[in-house]
């Protein structure tokens, strides 16, 4: 069984730095093929995808918030972290952390999302 | 690349076929997912490839289309498909996602 489970903080103050953790199960990020990543939402609102990590160490952000992402993953504890930097408040948005593969290409398992609120 | 969804809203009765429009604002061959959204829950894959269901989706949920025009069929609609679907392309990077259709009772 393939689950996914976000952890971090729920609430931020703006400027910090939000550090999110996702931990999985069911499958390993060292199998050819398979990524994780996060996506976010506003409430209401669509889906932004952010990042993502490869199974060979390859690294993809979304442009349009590169300069404020890093993402990382340590395979001995099946974990893949989110570093975004300067937070502010339009970034109170739930995050999902997503499996992806180059089967499907497509984003096959979610976790629950964590919501995270930035406020002063 | 940019995804338009319509209509934003979309009225039907149960057992009757629902049509959803995803259209893209450049090719993106047939690099397309479909997604399906309950209130509360994380989205679920329904279809990639453009008109692959994913595992464990039931048959009335069907895609089609390549280029930048898709569709998403439900051939007849079940009160437990009354929510919100998103296409996403994954053609380039950044994956981007349509801003969603609702599927609501007529």
């Amino acid at each position: 069984q393939i689950t996914l489970k976000e952890s971090g903080p729920t609430l931020v103050k703006p400027t910090q730095t939000l550090t999110l953790t996702c931990t999985f199960s069911g499958f390993s990020l060292t199998t050819s093929g398979v990524g994780v990543g996060w996506i976010r939402q506003p409430p209401g609102k669509a889906l932004e995808w952010l990042a993502l990590i490869y199974w060979h160490d390859e690294e993809r952000y979304n442009p349009s918030l590169k300069s404020r992402l890093t993402i990382t993953k340590d395979t001995s504890k099946n974990q893949v972290v989110l570093t975004m930097t300067n937070m502010d408040p339009v970034d109170t948005v739930t995050y999902y952390c997503v499996r992806f593969t180059v089967t499907t290409f497509g984003f096959d398992y979610w976790g629950q999302g964590t919501r995270v609120t930035v406020s002063s | 690349i940019l995804m338009t969804q319509s209509p934003a809203t979309l009225s039907v009765s149960p057992g009757e076929r629902a049509t959803l429009s995803c259209r893209a604002s450049q090719s993106v061959s047939s690099n397309l997912a479909w997604y399906q959204q309950k209130p509360g829950q994380a989205p679920r894959l329904l279809i990639y490839g453009a008109s692959t269901r994913a595992t464990g989706i039931p048959a009335r949920f069907s895609g089609s289309g390549s280029g930048t025009e898709f569709t998403l069929t439900i051939s007849s609609l079940q009160s437990e498909d009354l929510t919100v679907y998103y296409c996403q392309q994954y053609n380039d990077w950044p994956a981007t996602f349509g801003q969603g259709t609702k599927v609501e009772l007529k």
